[in-house]
């Protein structure tokens, strides 16, 4: 089965300082791969998806980008961070066909 | 958009007791997903069923499918403590290109 790795658990950041959310994916090749971002007791709101290197898919405008160097590699991104990208990110991984996402643990992220 | 919706939004019920959370949706899917998500963590897959499905079953939980009424239901059997958790359904249109999450239920499990 798949495993997901999100690193780090959690994360403090100014206002204004950069992201990197990196996620790597275990057990499959060539998954869809997704980043959501959860606010604290709502559902998941989908920011990115993509199905294969370098092919991203953006939900919602945003200050945040994504990027996938490597088949099982998925990395959210910001260039100046603001106090609305605070939230709970997870990263997920999808085989093709009817099949379950496989989460991440997720990163808690703070912007102070 | 196709949107899960679960019902209720916070359930509280007694050890033993069945839990039984509702998901509506708006448009046609290939399959609905249910997922658990205890407090700060990520979301652990519970059943997956398609669309010419109507019933699954895994352990205590059996899941239904009515794609008439574009709803579906999870049942958790003789519930325990440690089935406290957010509970979400989500459906998939087009094979994992976009799925949609609802809300979730916020499921309390009292010794």
């Amino acid at each position: 089965s798949q495993t997901i790795h999100q690193w780090p658990a959690t994360l403090v950041q100014p206002v204004g300082s950069p992201l990197s959310l990196e996620c790597t994916v275990e057990g499959t090749s060539n998954p869809n791969l997704y980043w959501y971002r959860q606010a604290a007791g709502r559902g998941l709101q989908l920011l990115f998806y993509s199905v294969g290197i370098g092919q991203i898919s953006s939900e919602v405008p945003q200050n945040l980008s994504a990027s996938r160097p490597q088949d099982r590699q998925f990395i959210l991104s910001s260039k100046k961070l603001l106090l609305s990208d605070s939230g709970f990110y997870l990263c997920a991984s999808r085989s093709t066909g009817n099949q379950p996402q496989h989460f991440g643990d997720g990163t808690r992220l703070s912007i102070l | 958009s196709q949107q899960g919706e679960e019902d209720p939004q916070a359930l509280s019920i007694q050890e033993g007791e069945n839990a039984t959370m509702n998901c509506s949706y708006k448009t046609s899917i290939n399959n609905l997903q249910w997922y658990r998500q205890n407090s700060g963590r990520g979301l652990v897959h519970l059943i997956l069923i398609r669309s010419n499905e109507r019933e699954k079953h895994s352990g205590r939980l059996r899941v239904t499918l009515d794609t008439s009424k574009k709803s579906s239901s999870l049942l958790i059997t003789a519930s325990r403590a440690a089935d406290t958790a957010s509970y979400f359904c989500a459906t998939d249109a087009d094979y994992g290109q976009n799925f949609v999450f609802g809300p979730g239920t916020r499921l309390s499990v009292l010794p």
